[in-house]
Formats: structure tokens, C-alpha cells, sequence
């Protein structure tokens, strides 16, 4: 069936470092590709996203790449800073027969250092 | 800013108590979501609405029930709350119908039950 898998976490790195956070999905057929970032006591926030093959989705530093040919969207930052500790969750979206099916990964959270 | 919003953002109650969170949105969309979210980070779809009064049940069986009897509002009722439902508890919705449209998020309702 349709899933989303993520890297577990805790990611634990020291500010500036170099950040990776995988992804890999399972789909029937098209979907779009979604990072969303939850900040300690907030909800979940649209931090970027990819609707085909080959798009990259980028935001406040982070990229993401949608690449068919390895069923990956792995989230990457070049230097990450404190205010970016939060939880990751990577989600695929699936549009059939006039419903969404939306899917989520399990989330990774990332603690950042000074 | 949100959009979305929730209310309570806090709530303990005790066993056997009615309760309702409320959910609003400001932006006209038609399809909205209750998302149970464990203290592992994981989210859990419970309910959602694809349009005034049409509510379907979720991937996760719940207790709760809720209703869309206005497209801004989707509130979701506990009949008689159980340390069990002690739980975050996220709404979200979306406009554009395809797989593109990504969903937005209310900052949560946490509830615990004594």
C-alpha cells in the first residue's frame, strides 16, 4: 500500500552543521510530496513541497528534490541553526476519484546546538 | 499566522465528562481534518469533511464523533472522556481540491484526562 517512510530520530547536530533528513515513499500513482515542521507546542507547518518528478521545493534554506527513479524526497540544509530544532514529517499526497489521500511519515525530531 | 484555529489550547477534564474542541477557519476551504497525535510524534487521521455535511471516520477508530454543519466549523465531541483520549489533538484543512493543495494546520488542543 501507500506509505511514507522517514528517518528516526532524534537528529541531534551542532549549529552550522550540515543537515539530512531522509525520505522515501510507496505510491499507486502521482502523488505530491510535502515537508511540514512542527515547532515545540505549535501544529504542523508547510515548509515545502515538490508536485512532480524532478521539482525541488526549497524554504528558509531547506531543499528537497522529488526524484521517481529512487522514490526519495529527502530534506537537506546547509547549516542549520537553534531555531531550527523542531519535528520533521515528510507526506505524500494522492489525488483519485475526487479524494486526497494523505499520508504522513512517523516524523523526525532535530535538536540543534550552539 | 493561522488561519486555523482551535480552542482550547488546553484541557484537563475529568473521566466522564462531555467535552468539544472547537475548530474554525477563515479561508473558505472546503475539506477539513482531526488529526490524534501520540507522544511519539506520529499522526493519526480520526475524521474528516469534504463538505458541509459529509463527515467520513478516519484511518485511526476513535471514540469521538464530530459535525460540519457550517463549512468554517468542524467541531469534534467526546461523549464521555476517558484517560485513554488524553492525547494532542490537531485540525487542519484545505482549498484546492487535487493533490497539490497542502493542508494548514490549528496549533492543537491538548487534552488530559484524570
Amino acid at each position: 500500500g501507500d506509505s511514507v517512510t522517514q528517518m528516526e530520530g532524534p537528529v541531534t547536530l551542532s549549529e552550522e552543521a550540515f543537515l539530512t533528513i531522509n525520505c522515501t515513499y510507496t505510491a499507486t500513482g502521482y502523488p505530491s510530496l510535502f515537508w511540514y515542521v512542527q515547532y515545540p507546542g505549535e501544529g504542523l507547518q508547510l515548509l515545502l513541497k515538490a508536485t512532480k518528478a524532478d521539482d525541488k521545493g526549497s524554504n528558509k534554506g531547506f531543499e528537497a528534490t522529488y526524484r521517481k527513479e529512487t522514490t526519495s524526497f529527502h530534506l537537506e540544509k546547509g547549516s542549520v541553526q537553534v531555531s531550527d530544532s523542531a519535528v520533521y514529517f515528510c507526506a505524500l499526497n494522492l489525488f483519485s476519484g475526487g479524494y486526497n489521500k494523505l499520508i504522513f511519515g512517523a516524523g523526525t525530531r532535530l535538536a540543534v546546538h550552539p | 499566522e493561522a488561519d486555523i484555529y482551535q480552542t482550547p489550547r488546553y484541557l484537563v477534564i475529568g473521566t466522564g465528562k462531555k467535552i468539544t474542541l472547537e475548530c474554525s477557519q477563515t479561508m473558505g476551504h472546503d475539506k477539513m481534518y482531526w488529526y490524534q497525535q501520540d507522544p511519539g510524534m506520529e499522526l493519526h487521521l480520526i475524521h474528516y469533511s469534504y463538505g458541509v455535511n459529509s463527515t467520513e471516520k478516519g484511518d485511526l477508530s476513535s471514540e469521538s464523533t464530530v459535525s460540519r454543519i457550517r463549512t468554517e466549523h468542524f467541531p469534534l465531541t467526546l461523549e464521555s472522556a476517558r484517560p485513554s483520549h488524553t492525547s494532542q489533538y490537531l485540525c487542519a484543512s484545505s482549498g484546492d481540491p487535487g493533490a497539490n493543495s497542502p493542508l494548514h494546520f490549528g496549533n492543537g488542543t491538548r487534552l488530559t484526562v484524570t
